[in-house]
């Protein structure tokens, strides 16, 4: 969808590790959101981007961080994994206009032991 | 601060009954609202996007509704099929500039 590609898929690391996750897009959009969901909590927003090198925080934001150097790519970056951090890690690109929705990868499952 | 419900959190229904799912949002000032499927494993697929200025949006046998005064909007699937067993998940646009979610209605169709 859109041509998101969210790498790895899966990744089992221990705690206090740097963690990477990447998000690739082939569609030019704009907007590009990492987004974490979870059990009784949903979908919650962690960083997001509004242009190369311009992002902003989201809601859960403590622990992460973000670089978007080119378009086409979100890097979302946990400094020293938690076993809080252990989620489902979803992405999504959007172009900006009100009438066109957000387009999600299929997502990383991350597991902090 | 926005907050988006779904009413109710699971729904199981025989095949080819029509069914209704509800979402409702604390903010009207809102840009658009959208309805999401999610299969298990698998990413959020956009179904029907209605604007603010727009009351209802339709897709093959799915009608969403939109009371932005009420805070309020339905998913309506017609003659439902086991195919149509998904989390669904809405969603609001507004003047924060982000997309709040809310957590999402589990459907099972019974064959």
């Amino acid at each position: 969808d859109a041509g998101i590609t969210q790498s790895p898929r899966h990744k089992v690391t221990e705690t206090g590790t740097p963690v990477t996750l990447r998000c690739h897009q082939t569609e030019n959009h704009r907007y590009m959101y990492w987004y974490r969901q979870d059990p009784g909590h949903g979908l919650r927003l962690i960083h997001y981007s509004y242009g190369v090198k311009d992002t902003d925080k989201g809601e859960v934001s403590d622990g992460y961080s973000v670089s978007r150097s080119k378009t086409e790519d979100f890097l979302l970056t946990l400094e020293s994994a938690t076993s809080s951090q252990t989620s489902v890690y979803f992405c999504a690109t959007w172009t900006g206009h009100n009438n066109s929705p957000l387009h999600f990868g299929n997502g990383t499952r991350l597991t902090v032991t | 601060k926005q907050e988006v419900t779904q009413i109710p959190a699971a729904l199981s229904v025989p095949e080819g009954e029509n069914l209704v799912l509800n979402c409702s949002f604390t903010d009207s000032a809102i840009y658009n609202l959208q309805w999401f499927r999610q299969d298990p494993g698998k990413g959020l697929t956009s179904l029907l996007l209605i604007q603010s200025s727009q009351r209802e949006q339709t897709s093959g046998r799915l009608n969403a509704s939109l009371d932005k005064s009420s805070g309020r909007s339905t998913l309506y699937i017609a003659a439902s099929q086991p195919g149509d067993s998904a989390t669904y998940l809405c969603a609001v646009y507004g003047n924060t500039g982000k997309l709040i979610f809310g957590q999402g209605t589990t459907l099972q169709v019974k064959p």
